[in-house]
């Protein structure tokens, strides 16, 4: 099972918004509406943001969205915070019955 | 307060076994899904394998890079899940965490702060 496909980094400046972008195929991500988004600071675990494709936990700000269309989903933060800069991974289910992650994405808030 | 605390890393050799355990407290712990992801250094999350719940016969699956070296297991009377590694490669170092997915939905809500496996020689 190949990785899933997200950019390596992006960046933004406080306020604005930027949309990580998650490619898999129909086996995975087009497949299921089982795509979740983390959060991962440096030497933290994980958090988990967004989990079937459009879903926020209790606690996560409304700033954090998610959407998907066809094998791509997308992870959208608004109006930017110095503290959302971290590295976001996606994560999908798979007609295999395993889970696969994206590459992860570095978000710099510049 | 929901916790999940993996132990058992430290440094072995190429071709040795090591077990991960991983405590769960806070949450109902026999009716969640456990998985295993791991974290080379520097590099990106990878899933590991998971393992279900009774009412799913403790179905477990793996990722092919670990299939048939690795093997999940759970003892639910102590709130507990094991990761045992055999034939450790190099490759196979990474930080190694345990992570419960949220019932009923496909995402991992809590997750441990990792134990470091270290495989060299």
């Amino acid at each position: 099972q190949s990785a899933l496909t997200q950019p390596a980094s992006v960046s933004g400046s406080p306020g604005q918004s930027i949309t990580i972008s998650c490619t898999g195929t129909s086996s995975d991500v087009g497949g299921y509406n089982y795509v979740s988004w983390y959060q991962q600071h440096p030497g933290k675990a994980p958090k988990l943001m967004i989990y079937d494709v459009s879903n926020r936990p209790s606690g996560v700000s409304n700033r954090f969205s998610g959407s998907k269309s066809g094998n791509t989903a997308s992870l959208t933060i608004s109006g930017l915070q110095t503290e959302d800069e971290a590295d976001y991974y996606c994560s999908s289910y798979t007609s295999s019955g395993n889970w696969v992650f994206g590459g992860g994405t570095k978000l710099t808030v510049l | 307060e929901v916790q999940l605390v993996e132990s058992g890393g430290g440094l072995v050799q190429p071709g040795g076994s090591l077990i991960l355990s991983c405590a769960a407290s806070g949450f109902p712990f026999s009716g969640s899904p456990i998985h295993w992801v791991r974290q080379a250094s520097g590099k990106g999350l990878e899933w590991v394998g998971r393992i279900r719940d009774k009412a799913n016969s403790y179905a477990t699956a793996y990722a092919a890079s670990v299939k048939g070296r690795f093997t999940i297991s759970r003892d639910d009377s102590k709130n507990t899940a094991y990761l045992q590694m055999n034939s450790l490669k190099t490759e196979d170092t990474a930080v190694y965490y345990c992570t419960r997915q949220a019932v009923g939905t496909a995402g991992y809500d809590y997750w441990g702060r990792g134990t470091l496996v270290t495989v060299s020689s």
